[in-house]
């Protein structure tokens, strides 16, 4: 079975663009949440999507949106981008919301300059 | 919210050692998991650890969830154990809570 595949791997942008990461999930998941890591520090949630519907949001702001398919895989979108944007974005595919088996990908790591 | 502290920060060791790894949360959970992230920024799950104990290999974690804690002990430490390995937890059934992590280096 495949795992979790992020694209691009690495990406540089200007502080005011507009950035799309990609997500596909593992085979047989259908819930996929993504994951903001900045340099030391833990993964935080940024929001889940189940059955191409938003289904719990961490404490991000409005310009962070996402996207899933029927297939299951997603998109996270970000406008505006700030400095503090920059970080390494993780995505992770589950079975059912809240499910402990969680497999992450390898993430993409967002450099905004 | 929920609180995960984990401690050390950060553990040298030389190859051959045990370690043990302590997470401390501030609020009943149900879901608690640790992860190792490799140095290419995967994370790898390791165990799902509610409550009890579990072993895998060289690995065991043991969850103490009326005292609030957990630990994840690494036997005879290989060098490919290095890397970070994060405490995590879920209460509301969606978000894992993610500890700043414990930086492990094995050297040999």
């Amino acid at each position: 079975e495949t795992g979790v595949t992020q694209s691009p791997t690495h990406l540089i942008k200007t502080r005011g663009q507009q950035v799309t990461l990609r997500c596909s999930s593992q085979s047989g998941h259908n819930t996929v949440s993504w994951y903001q890591q900045a340099l030391g520090q833990g993964p935080q949630f940024i929001f889940q999507y189940y059955r191409e519907e938003e289904n719990g949001r961490g404490n991000f702001p409005p310009r962070f949106s996402g996207l899933q398919f029927p297939n299951y895989s997603s998109e996270l979108n970000v406008n505006a981008l700030e400095l503090d944007d920059s970080a390494l974005y993780l995505c992770a595919s589950s079975v059912g919301a809240g499910n402990y088996g969680y497999t992450f990908g390898s993430g993409t790591r967002l450099t905004v300059v | 919210g929920i609180q995960v502290e984990q401690s050390p920060p950060d553990l040298i060791l030389q190859e051959g050692a045990n370690s043990t790894l302590r997470c401390n949360f501030s609020d009943s959970v149900n879901n608690l998991q640790w992860f190792h992230q490799n140095p290419w920024g995967q994370l790898i799950n390791l165990f799902y650890i509610p409550s009890g104990t579990k072993q895998n290999g060289r690995l065991s974690a043991t969850t103490v969830a009326t005292e609030r804690y957990s630990l994840l002990y690494i036997s005879s430490s290989q060098t490919t154990d290095s890397g970070v390995y994060f405490c995590a937890v879920m209460q509301a059934g969606t978000a894992l809570i993610f500890g700043k992590g414990t930086t492990l280096s094995v050297s040999s």
